[in-house]
Parts: C-alpha cells; sequence; structure tokens
C-alpha cells in the first residue's frame, strides 16, 4: 500500500510570506504528526492530530498552524515565514500515538 | 523533562564487523515505548525498531537488536554484519504515548 506522501517535496519563499504543507497519510492510519528537522535543533514536535482533533503541540508559535480533513490529510501552514524556519519538514503516520509511525518523505522548506 | 540523548554524533564500522550505538532518555513514565529510526541521504526516516518499556526481552530484527535497561534509562542499538546499505543517521526515539521524542542522531559510516 501507498506510504506517506508530502508535497511538494521543496519549497523556497520569501521572508514575510506564508507557505502551506500538505500530507497524505497511510490509508487507514488516523494520527498524523508534523515535525520540524534543522541541523541545530535536530527533530522537534510540531503538533498531532487525531481525527481531525488536534490532540498535542510542541513549543512553537502561532505562526505554525494545521488541521487534519476528514479523510486523514493534514496540512500544515506557517505564517509571515522568518528565515529561521528554513527546515526539512516531516510528516508521520500511524494508527495511534503510542505505535510505528511512518514518515514521508519530507519538505524542504528554504526561506530566503 | 521528557529528554532523549545520543552521545555519539559520529560512529565508524567496518563492513561485516558489529557496531553499538548508544541512547539514553529521562522520563517519570513507567509505561512508553522506544525506537530507533534511520534516515538515510534520501531524508526518509525508516524504522528499524521498536521496545515496549514493559517488556523485559530485548528486541530483534534480524541483523538488529536492542539493549534495554529500564532502570538505568538506557537503549542502545547493535547492528551486526554491518552493510553499506547500514550508513545513515540514527535516532533512538521515546514515545509516552502523545508524541516522539528525537535524539539528536548518530551518523554512521560503513568502511568497504
Amino acid at each position: 500500500k501507498a506510504g506517506v506522501t508530502q508535497t511538494p517535496r521543496y519549497l523556497i519563499k520569501t521572508r514575510g510570506q506564508q507557505v502551506t504543507l500538505s500530507c497524505s497519510p497511510i490509508s487507514g492510519h488516523r494520527s498524523v504528526s508534523w515535525y520540524q528537522q534543522t541541523p541545530g535543533q535536530g527533530l522537534q514536535f510540531l503538533f498531532e492530530y487525531f481525527s481531525e482533533t488536534q490532540r498535542n503541540k510542541g513549543n512553537f508559535p502561532g505562526r505554525f498552524s494545521g488541521r487534519q480533513f476528514s479523510n486523514s490529510r493534514s496540512e500544515m501552514n506557517v505564517s509571515t515565514l522568518e528565515l529561521g524556519d528554513s527546515a526539512l519538514y516531516l510528516c508521520a503516520s500511524s494508527l495511534g500515538m503510542n505505535t510505528e509511525a511512518f514518515f514521508g518523505q519530507g519538505t524542504r522548506l528554504t526561506v530566503v | 523533562a521528557q529528554t532523549v540523548t545520543q552521545s555519539q554524533p559520529e560512529m565508524s564500522v567496518q563492513e561485516a564487523e558489529t557496531v553499538t550505538l548508544s541512547c539514553t532518555y529521562d522520563t517519570s513514565e513507567s509505561d512508553y515505548y522506544l525506537f530507533w529510526y534511520k534516515q538515510p541521504p534520501s531524508r526518509q526516516m525508516i524504522l528499524v525498531i521498536r521496545q515496549e518499556a514493559y517488556k523485559q526481552q530485548n528486541a530483534t530484527e534480524n541483523r538488529f537488536s536492542v539493549n534495554f535497561q529500564k532502570a538505568a534509562k538506557s537503549f542502545s542499538l547493535k547492528i551486526s554484519d554491518s552493510q553499506l546499505g547500514d550508513a545513515a543517521m540514527y535516532f533512538c526515539a521515546y514515545n509516552p504515548g502523545n508524541q516522539f521524542y528525537f535524539g539528536t542522531g548518530t551518523s554512521l559510516t560503513v568502511i568497504p
């Protein structure tokens, strides 16, 4: 069956703009989590959605938001982009939060 | 605070030899899950092995095994008969049931 699909794979944005990233989980998975990966901070948890509800949120400013649709697809949005938002954004889907998480290939966001 | 520490930023191993990657974590929870993920240059995180904290028996997956010491909060990964395809960044991860906490990673080089 298809894995976790993230689109787009690469993105270049200008400071101040906003961006929306998309994640399609594995069929049947209702939990979708987002992580930011940078060389300096490593992998940091952004938020987790389960059945369209945000169940958990990491320590990121309000510029970072997300949502989940009824088909479990998820989007994350970053508004008023800053240079420091340049990172690899990874999406993971799972049946539940304490089960194996399957990761997508990520979206590489570059803010210039 | 729940933290995961990987004290070896880089490791190398000769092909066909055995290598052990270290991981310690800090938690006050009694029930949780531990994982090792591999991230090759393609960026996609791939699950290597998983351990439930309530299980005393160490998990094993083919050439990969763990040494789980709950009292010491230690979770090391042993790779036997190392292959060139094992070269990647390895992340130790802890999940108490609501999110993943990742270590900073160990970059493994396999020398032919």
